[in-house]
């Protein structure tokens, strides 16, 4: 039983470039969830799907997208990458009030 | 406002002390979860304990134990006979509803030190 699996787990990213970030989950859940942490911000909601097919807003959507066109995965798009996007970035899933993360992935764009 | 705070930056303590982490959040649902993780130097999301806000018994986890003052707002972590492998950043989350899901809204975090 893998959880949640994030891949990549690191990359480095130059101003104006894409890409997308893959997070699995294996539990069969419904809720899952992209955040990402920065120092001395805790962890901030960027986007969340309650099923799939489903998307919606966090706190920080702007600079991003996201699809759910599998119920097990739940990916995060940065068309244009931004200096200010440098952060880790978690995928989380739940049911019930129960939250597994994945083990982030560390971004960096330069 | 959703927010959840805490106050600490950083706390330190001795090996077997006692030490409590503070944590205020402001919601108005009556029904809710309150969490504490732990994300060490691997960054791995540790749960440590989880209480619900329905249920006035603090919840308990080993070494690991809350103070829920409902109607204060107030959930603080307790961890007794500190050990070396508790030193991480803690994180308090609580449960807010949202677009008929839940999202889990979490503080800034407190770096707890141990020292040997």
């Amino acid at each position: 039983n893998a959880g949640v699996t994030q891949t990549p787990k690191f990359r480095v990213l130059k101003t104006g470039q894409s890409m997308t970030l893959l997070c699995a989950q294996d539990m069969n859940h419904e809720y899952m969830y992209w955040y990402r942490q920065d120092p001395g911000m805790g962890l901030r909601l960027i986007h969340y799907s309650v099923g799939e097919g489903t998307t919606a807003k966090g706190e920080v959507p702007d600079g991003y997208n996201v699809s759910r066109l599998k119920k097990q995965n739940f990916l995060l798009g940065l068309e244009s990458a931004a200096p200010s996007q440098t952060s880790v970035y978690f995928c989380a899933s739940s049911y019930r009030w129960g939250y597994t993360f994945g083990s982030g992935t560390r971004l960096t764009v330069v | 406002a959703q927010t959840v705070t805490q106050s600490q930056p950083e706390m330190s303590v001795q090996e077997a002390e006692t030490v409590t982490l503070s944590c205020t959040y402001d919601t108005s649902e009556s029904d809710y979860y309150l969490f504490w993780y732990k994300q060490p130097p691997s960054r791995q999301m540790i749960l440590v304990i989880r209480q619900e806000a329905y249920k006035q018994q603090n919840a308990t986890e080993n070494r690991f134990s809350v103070n829920f003052q409902k109607a204060a707002k107030s959930f603080s972590l307790k961890i007794s006979d500190s050990q070396l492998g508790d030193a991480a950043m803690y994180f308090c989350a609580s449960t807010f509803p949202q677009g008929g899901s839940e999202k889990l809204v979490f503080g800034k975090g407190t770096k707890l030190t141990v020292n040997p």
